[in-house]
């Protein structure tokens, strides 16, 4: 069984730029949720899907941040324009249920300089 | 207010010792708990899930015991290996909306 992919695993930018992170689950996995961690940190919930439809945004800073999931697989997370304060990995993970186990990508570590 | 507290935030051992990791929540009502490991630079990598009527439930050298009266976990790791060292992460669902309450993690280094 594929774990979650996600892309890029590491990506440069400076500030105002803006960068889009990929991400594809676990096949069948209908809860997909995006994480934001910090160096030190533990993950903080960005937004969290299940299939296309978005059950909480409630942290999701929305003035700069976006993501998408519309045909209920992959999903997209937009930083435009990114800030220093948004160095980051930002992880990926899917679950099968509401409460199920987690499964997370690798992450895409993002630099803004 | 749910939180989850993780307790030491470091700590290093040598090869072969044991160690304990703590982790202490408010999150109400309690769904169920569970403890991720995460390598440098990787994803973390879920090591049990144990729910409310659990009080211990093992993964080969990975002990992890749940007080839900206290509202307490422990994460017991046997017989160190250098390939333990990473940061373990508790995480308790509950709360509304069975929304994940993650703790800040603790950082093990296992040193030869």
């Amino acid at each position: 069984e594929a774990g979650v992919a996600q892309s890029p695993r590491y990506k440069i930018i400076e500030k105002r730029q803006s960068v889009a992170f990929w991400c594809n689950p676990i096949s069948g996995h209908a809860t997909l949720y995006w994480y934001q961690q910090i160096l030190g940190q533990g993950p903080k919930l960005l937004i969290q899907f299940q299939n296309n439809g978005v059950v909480d945004d409630s942290q999701l800073p929305k003035d700069r941040f976006s993501a998408e999931r519309l045909k209920g697989v992959d999903s997209t997370l937009k930083i435009q324009p990114a800030k220093l304060e948004d160095s980051a990995v930002y992880l990926c993970a899917g679950a099968k249920e509401f409460t199920g186990e987690l499964f997370f990508g690798e992450g895409s570590r993002l630099t803004v300089l | 207010k749910n939180q989850v507290e993780q307790s030491p935030q470091s700590l290093i051992i040598l090869e072969g010792k044991n160690c304990t990791l703590q982790c202490n929540y408010t999150v109400s009502p309690f769904s169920n708990l569970r403890w991720y490991k995460q390598d440098t630079g990787r994803g973390p990598v879920s090591l049990t899930i144990m729910t409310f009527s659990e009080n211990t439930k093992s993964n080969g050298r990975y002990t992890a015991t749940l007080d839900a009266d206290t509202k307490q976990s422990s994460l017991h790791i046997t017989a160190s290996q250098l390939s333990d060292s990473a940061s373990y992460i508790c995480v308790v669902s509950g709360g509304s909306g069975y929304a994940l309450n993650f703790g800040k993690g603790t950082s093990l280094l296992v040193t030869p």
